[in-house]
């Protein structure tokens, strides 16, 4: 009940594509679900956020959709760049523990020029 | 200002040896894990402080494993002895509580037991 589901596990999309990725979780507990963009040799680094409060979360480029029904939660790179080739990340936590994420399997994307 | 700070960023070992990674957090920050990243196992929570008390160690695979934070600004974690399957890349992270939950990751470091 602790796991967060990503996928896909790699993703490859043409420069000014719409890379969609995905995840999904089952503690309902879970109520603050960021994102994390890693690049080689790097340590993750928090890209958006998102709390159920709301549906959909946008930060320049990219944007979170939030379904609290189905338990699911995606990120959507708009006009995407060779410069967000990296590997995503999705996590969730719960209230009183917003540091204990759990992360999903990580997605490596990579934007063709 | 100066991020999560880990040291060393790679080490290679023996079987059998001690291993000492550390950690310096970013300055004001009031909670520090340890996670570990490996191919098939992702991004793994090993343990975590708060106000440097060990909160949750539940993800410490096993005693081989010890971490300990005797300030504010310095956390080690120690494999003793080390095994091949210990081969991974051990990142610290440091936030402060009340602020979202914003983990600030290190860059890591790599370690391979031979």
């Amino acid at each position: 009940q602790q796991q967060v589901k990503q996928s896909p596990q790699s993703l490859i999309v043409q420069k000014g594509g719409i890379p969609i990725i995905n995840c999904a979780y089952e503690n309902t507990a879970f109520d603050y679900f960021p994102w994390y963009q890693q690049f080689p040799g790097k340590g993750p680094a928090l890209l958006i956020a998102i709390r159920p409060d709301v549906s959909e979360k946008k930060e320049g480029r990219f944007t979170i959709s939030f379904n609290k029904s189905a338990k699911q939660f995606s990120l959507h790179i708009m006009d995407s760049q060779p410069g967000d080739s990296a590997t995503y990340f999705c996590a969730a936590s719960q209230s009183g523990n917003t540091g204990k994420l759990i992360f999903g399997q990580g997605t490596t994307l990579q934007v063709k020029p | 200002d100066a991020g999560v700070i880990q040291s060393p960023r790679h080490e290679v070992t023996e079987m059998g040896q001690e291993v000492t990674l550390r950690c310096k957090p970013i300055s004001g920050h009031n909670s520090l894990f340890w996670y570990r990243q490996t191919m098939m196992r992702g991004l793994e929570l090993l343990i975590y402080f708060n106000n440097n008390v060990p909160i949750d160690d539940s993800g410490m695979p096993e005693d081989r494993f010890s971490a300990k934070m005797p300030n504010a600004s310095f956390s080690t974690l120690k494999i003793q002895p080390s095994e091949p399957r210990d081969s991974a890349v051990y990142f610290c992270a440091s936030s402060f509580r009340g602020l979202g939950g914003e983990l600030f990751f290190g860059e890591g470091s790599r370690l391979t037991v031979l």
